[in-house]
């Protein structure tokens, strides 16, 4: 099991331009969330799913877009990237139904510039 | 409102001295999971203990313990003989009603352990 992955694990934009941050998970987990992460504010919830077709705003949702088509992935975009979108994101996944670990597992991280 | 508050910014120790790292949540369900994750300077989040509500035991793993307590609405990480491969970023979460799809987070104690 590779877990969850994203990519990629660098990028560096240009204001006003858009982009995909990919993740994948192959854990059959039901829930997958994004999170940014910034210094000294912890991670924050951006959006979440708890399964195909279904979506949800997190804490911080403004300027991204969210969709989960598949159980497997839950692409973030950036519409218009912004220097204040510059951060660490990290997609996550839990629960499948019937399982005894329900812990979040995060994939490794997208370092995202915004210039 | 939910919340997770871990009011140490920073710790350094030296090599084999016992630290503890606070934490303090706030919630108003009382079906809810604690969490630590560990992220070292490679930067993954690395799961390291789930907590349930109902569970008030403390837990000890090799030389990490966990002290959780309702009453004070803490749940308290200590490391024992701490080592220079302690040293990360150590971050304590809240998932309300289980929903491990929507984590709060603390917004990290780091962890410096010298030689």
């Amino acid at each position: 099991n590779a877990g969850v992955t994203q990519t990629p694990k660098f990028q560096v934009l240009k204001t006003g331009q858009s982009m995909t941050l990919q993740c994948a998970q192959d854990m059959n987990h039901e829930y997958m969330s994004w999170y940014r992460q910034d210094p000294g504010m912890g991670l924050r919830l951006i959006h979440y799913s708890v399964g195909a077709g279904i979506t949800d705003q997190g804490e911080v949702p403004n300027g991204y877009n969210v969709s989960r088509s598949t159980t497997e992935d839950f692409p973030l975009r950036l519409l218009s990237a912004a220097p204040s979108q510059t951060s660490v994101y990290f997609c996550a996944s839990s629960y499948s139904p019937g399982a005894r670990n329900t812990e979040a597992f995060f994939g490794q991280g997208t370092r995202l510039t915004v210039v | 409102a939910q919340k997770v508050t871990q009011a140490q910014t920073e710790i350094s120790v030296v090599e084999k001295e016992d630290v503890t790292l606070d934490c303090v949540y706030e919630t108003r369900d009382t079906t809810y999971y604690l969490f630590w994750y560990k992220q070292p300077p490679s930067g993954e989040l690395v799961f390291l203990i789930r907590r349930n509500s109902f569970d008030e035991q403390n837990e000890i793993s090799g030389r990490y313990s966990w002290n959780f307590q309702k009453s004070t609405s803490s749940f308290n990480f200590t490391i024992t003989a701490s080592q220079v491969v302690d040293s990360a970023v150590y971050f304590c979460a809240l998932s309300e009603n289980y929903n491990t799809d929507k984590l709060i987070f603390g917004t990290g104690t780091r962890l410096q352990v010298f030689p």
